[in-house]
């Protein structure tokens, strides 16, 4: 069975670069979730979609960041312009709503320059 | 807005010895969550609890809820070195699929 696919693992990018993160749930599950994690801050809940809908962007950090889900298998978390403080794992997640376990994708180690 | 505070956040421990990892939250919720993440590695999920009195095991792990108390413990037994990791707790409280993680816990087991 195929977990959650990330990519990519790794990501040099330098400040004002766009950089985009690519998420494939689970075949089947409809919530998507993207967190970002880092040392200060820990694990944070940026944005969540049902169904392809975003739910809840309230933890998206600025207007800098935005994610799009245009498929129920295709999510993508897009930093424009970015910032060395931008720099974190950033994980994606994907359930079933109704057991709500959440299942993690193997993260994007992004580092900003 | 729901906090959950995990404790303690760094625990050192001898093989073969018992501990128990607390996670208290701030607001009612009857669904709660343990993952453990290796390091440099994803969340890999433990245990899901859903209901007040929930217990769950696996080998030396067991989870408990008490939802009443707003608390869930996280009990090892005869700690062994693969149980090296950092143990987080997570929160729904109201069954949005929106989890609220604590800080997580290391846990480092001697030899």
């Amino acid at each position: 069975d195929a977990g959650v696919i990330q990519s990519p693992r790794h990501e040099v990018t330098e400040m004002g670069q766009e950089v985009t993160l690519r998420c494939k749930p689970i075949s089947g599950h409809n919530s998507l979730f993207w967190y970002r994690q880092t040392m200060m801050r820990g694990l944070e809940l940026l944005i969540y979609f049902n169904n392809n809908v975003p739910i809840d962007d309230s933890g998206m950090p600025e207007d800098r960041f935005s994610a799009k889900m245009p498929n129920a298998s295709f999510s993508t978390l897009k930093i424009q312009p970015s910032e060395p403080r931008d720099s974190a794992v950033y994980f994606c997640a994907s359930s079933w709503t109704s057991a709500n376990e959440q299942f993690f994708g193997p993260g994007t180690r992004l580092t900003v320059l | 807005e729901l906090k959950v505070e995990q404790n303690p956040l760094f625990l050192s421990m001898q093989e073969g010895k018992n501990y128990t990892i607390y996670c208290n939250y701030s607001t009612t919720s009857d669904r709660l969550y343990w993952y453990r993440q290796d390091p440099g590695k994803s969340l890999e999920s433990l245990f899901v609890l859903l209901s007040n009195g929930a217990v769950k095991q696996e080998g030396r792990l067991m989870a408990s809820l008490d939802t009443k108390a707003r608390l869930s413990t996280l009990h090892i037994t005869a700690a062994v070195h693969d149980l090296s990791a950092t143990y987080f707790c997570a929160v729904d409280p109201r069954h949005g699929n929106k989890l609220v993680f604590g800080a997580g816990t290391i846990l480092r087991v001697k030899s």
